[in-house]
């Protein structure tokens, strides 16, 4: 079954520093695309990243990169110079391709500290 | 740019009332979703659409309903409120597989 878990439901870093947000995803369809939500505490939905199942390369969008682990199925965020208004709740979601349904995962909590 | 916009961003309801939460979004996108966010438990899919007229349910169906009679308007219905749907619900719509989902506004129920 589709399966989307993120296990830290909050986290810390610090200014300038590097923080990696965990995803492991469960799916027994060999085409599917991973995605990286941020919500800062306005409530809106902000896209920040894609993966694709056959992607060769990591994906990659200015300070954010998606360390893709097909093998352990995991799809972490990498947040490079953190940023205080990169404080927000982070979603990882996954959409198989053999269906329509787009999943999210629980949620981490990532406060940045000056 | 693409919008989705949900008809209400805050709502009070009685047990027992039928609830409609609309959402409408102007980008012609074949799929639109509906989840509710709750603490702790991030964002859950009640029901999804992949064309007009078609449905799915997600993982929490119990207690709603759906209705696209057109492709830009995505509505759920809460046959008779009750208090463990307040919530706040999040529509969305994206087209194709390897697109990002745009988001609606949010609309924050609460049921008393």
């Amino acid at each position: 079954a589709q399966k989307i878990t993120q296990t830290q439901p909050g986290m810390f870093v610090q200014e300038k520093e590097a923080v990696t947000l965990d995803c492991t995803y469960d799916t027994s369809d060999p085409s599917y695309g991973l995605f990286w939500y941020k919500q800062p505490s306005s409530g809106e939905m902000i896209f920040l990243i894609y993966q694709g199942s056959y992607d060769q390369q990591n994906a990659t969008e200015g300070r954010y990169s998606l360390n893709f682990q097909k093998a352990r199925k995991s799809a972490n965020l990498v947040i490079s110079a953190s940023q205080l208004g990169d404080s927000a709740m982070y979603f990882c979601a996954m959409r198989e391709d053999s269906s329509y349904k787009l999943i999210f995962g629980s949620g981490t909590r990532l406060l940045v500290r000056p | 740019d693409v919008k989705v916009t949900q008809s209400s961003r805050y709502l009070v309801k009685r047990t027992g009332e039928k609830v409609f939460l609309e959402c409408v979004q102007d980008m012609d996108h074949e799929n639109m979703f509906w989840y509710r966010q709750d603490p702790g438990l991030g964002l859950r899919l009640i029901y999804f659409s992949y064309d007009v007229k078609m449905k799915e349910k997600g993982d929490i169906p119990e207690g709603y309903s759906v209705s696209r009679e057109k492709k830009e308007r995505f509505s759920l219905i809460l046959e008779s409120a009750s208090t463990n749907q307040t919530s706040m619900y999040l529509c969305a719509s994206k087209w194709g597989s390897n697109t990002e989902a745009f988001f609606g506004q949010g609309t924050r129920l609460t049921v008393v």
